[in-house]
């Protein structure tokens, strides 16, 4: 697609269990975006990234940790899954001058 | 801080009939607005946007202004589609260095029946 892709589609794991989830571009963009999407929640941000080793947080961190070590990668990491991590989690890229998102496809997670 | 809110869904439509999404925002500066569309299974797909006040955005034949003075970027489709069956997002960004994450509605979710 445009150059966007995540790791794994779809992941089982079991409370307080640690998970890493992959984002990898080939755009070389500057900024990398984490969201969950809940049902009556839209699109909630996570965690960003506007350069290697530089992130922040978003509105929904608490539980969450990242790291950008390359600019092609920026890992999501949560420390100890919890049943409320159950989610979709997507990963963005942002090219400014052109005002265009795009989307990773995706990671379904499930903690049981 | 920046926030999106959308109608309250679900909605559910007849093919051909008119369609409306309302989506209001709050910014501090001049954001640019998004639509993104969703369809089942399946990722965010942007469907249309406009970067500045009075823009008009279209894609598919939907369509939406940004109204600056109301704060608005509603959606309207004049017939719709059962392959327009999707959960529409409306979206804003400050688009500028650390700002320029994107900002979510809580999204609606529309049903078109034949």
């Amino acid at each position: 697609d445009a150059g966007i892709t995540q790791s794994p589609r779809h992941k089982v794991t079991e409370t307080g269990t640690p998970v890493t989830l992959r984002c990898h571009q080939t755009e070389n963009h500057r900024y990398m975006y984490w969201y969950r999407q809940d049902p009556g929640h839209g699109l909630r941000l996570i965690h960003y990234s506007y350069g290697v080793k530089d992130t922040d947080k978003g509105e929904v961190s608490d539980g969450y940790s990242v790291s950008r070590s390359k600019t092609e990668d920026f890992l999501l990491t949560l420390e100890s899954a919890t049943s409320s991590q159950t989610s979709v989690y997507f990963c963005a890229i942002v090219d400014l001058g052109t005002y265009g998102y795009t989307f990773g496809s995706g990671t379904r997670l499930t903690v049981v | 801080g920046d926030s999106v809110t959308q109608m309250e869904g679900p909605v559910t439509l007849s093919e051909e009939a008119f369609l409306t999404i309302n989506c209001t925002y709050t910014a501090t500066g001049y954001p640019s607005l998004f639509w993104y569309v969703q369809y089942p299974g399946e990722g965010l797909q942007l469907l249309l946007k406009a970067t500045k006040a009075d823009d008009k955005g279209s894609n598919k034949g939907f369509e939406a202004t940004y109204r600056k003075e109301t704060t608005s970027f509603h959606l309207e489709k004049g017939s719709v589609q059962v392959s327009d069956s999707a959960v529409y997002f409306c979206a804003l960004s400050e688009m500028a260095g650390a700002n320029s994450k994107l900002t979510f509605g809580k999204g609606i979710t529309l049903s078109v029946r034949p």
